[in-house]
C-alpha cells in the first residue's frame, strides 16, 4: 500500500520569504507525484506533477518540487512567497500498479503569508 | 470552462436521511471519483468508475453508492445519513485511469449531518 507524508501542517511566513514544504512517500515501485493546491473556499488545483525524466519538475506560479527517489521525498519549493500563495497544499502520489488512477493524499500543510 | 460542477455545494441533512450529490464534467474524460475530506486526513478515495458503465469501490466505500449515469455524470449516494459522514465530497475526472493522467477536480460539497 502507498502513503504519503506531510510533516509540516502549518506553516506561517513573510512575503517575499522562501518556502519549503516536506513530502515523503511510501511505495516499493516506480510513482507519479503531485502537488495541488487548494485555496480558500475553491477546489483543488494541479501546481506541478512528475511521471519521469528530469528530478526537478516546474510547475505554475513559480512553484517547483526535486523528487529524490532515494529519499522517497517530493518537495514543493518556491523561492520567494506572496500574500496571494495563501493556501492548503496536498501532496499525492499514485504507484504505477496497473491498477489505476488511484491517488493517496497527504494530509495536506496549511500556508499563511503574512504582510 | 465549466470543467467538474457539483451540486449542491452545501447541504445540512438529518441522521437517517438520503441524498444524492450530483457530479458533472464536460471535459469528455472516461474516468470519474469521489472523495471526501476530513480535517487532518487529506483526500480519501470513496468510488471511482473507470469508464461508463463501470464503478468500483475505493478506500473508504461503507455507507456510499455510486451511480455513472453516462459518461459525464457521476453521482454519489448517501441512503442512510450518518454524523460521521459530515464531510467535504470532491468529484474529480481524468482523460483515463492512467496512473499518469492528472485529475481535475470540481468546486466540493459540503455536507452536514446533525
Amino acid at each position: 500500500a502507498q502513503s504519503v507524508s506531510q510533516h509540516n501542517h502549518h506553516v506561517i511566513l513573510s512575503e517575499a520569504a522562501s518556502l519549503e514544504l516536506g513530502c515523503n512517500y511510501s511505495y516499493g515501485g516506480t510513482v507519479n507525484l503531485f502537488w495541488y493546491v487548494q485555496y480558500p473556499g475553491q477546489h483543488l488545483q494541479l501546481l506541478l506533477k512528475y511521471f519521469s525524466g528530469d528530478p526537478l519538475v516546474k510547475g505554475i506560479k513559480g512553484f517547483e518540487a526535486e523528487f529524490i527517489k532515494s529519499k522517497f521525498s517530493f518537495n514543493l519549493r518556491k523561492p520567494s512567497v506572496q500574500w496571494s500563495d495563501t493556501a492548503e497544499y496536498f501532496c499525492a502520489v499514485n504507484g504505477i500498479t496497473g491498477g489505476g488512477n488511484k491517488l493517496t493524499f497527504g494530509t495536506g500543510t496549511q500556508l499563511k503569508v503574512e504582510l | 470552462n465549466a470543467g467538474v460542477t457539483q451540486t449542491p455545494k452545501f447541504q445540512v441533512l438529518k441522521t437517517g436521511q438520503s441524498m444524492t450529490l450530483q457530479c458533472a464534467q464536460d471535459m469528455n474524460h472516461n474516468s470519474m471519483y469521489w472523495y471526501r475530506q476530513d480535517p487532518g486526513m487529506g483526500l480519501r478515495l470513496i468510488y471511482y468508475s473507470a469508464s461508463e458503465g463501470t464503478t468500483d469501490k475505493g478506500e473508504v466505500p461503507n455507507g456510499y453508492n455510486v451511480s455513472r449515469l453516462n459518461k459525464r455524470e457521476f453521482s454519489l449516494r448517501l441512503e442512510s445519513a450518518a454524523p460521521s459522514q459530515t464531510s467535504v465530497y470532491f468529484c474529480a475526472s481524468s482523460v483515463t485511469l492512467s496512473e499518469n493522467q492528472p485529475q481535475h477536480f470540481g468546486d466540493g460539497t459540503r455536507l452536514s449531518i446533525l
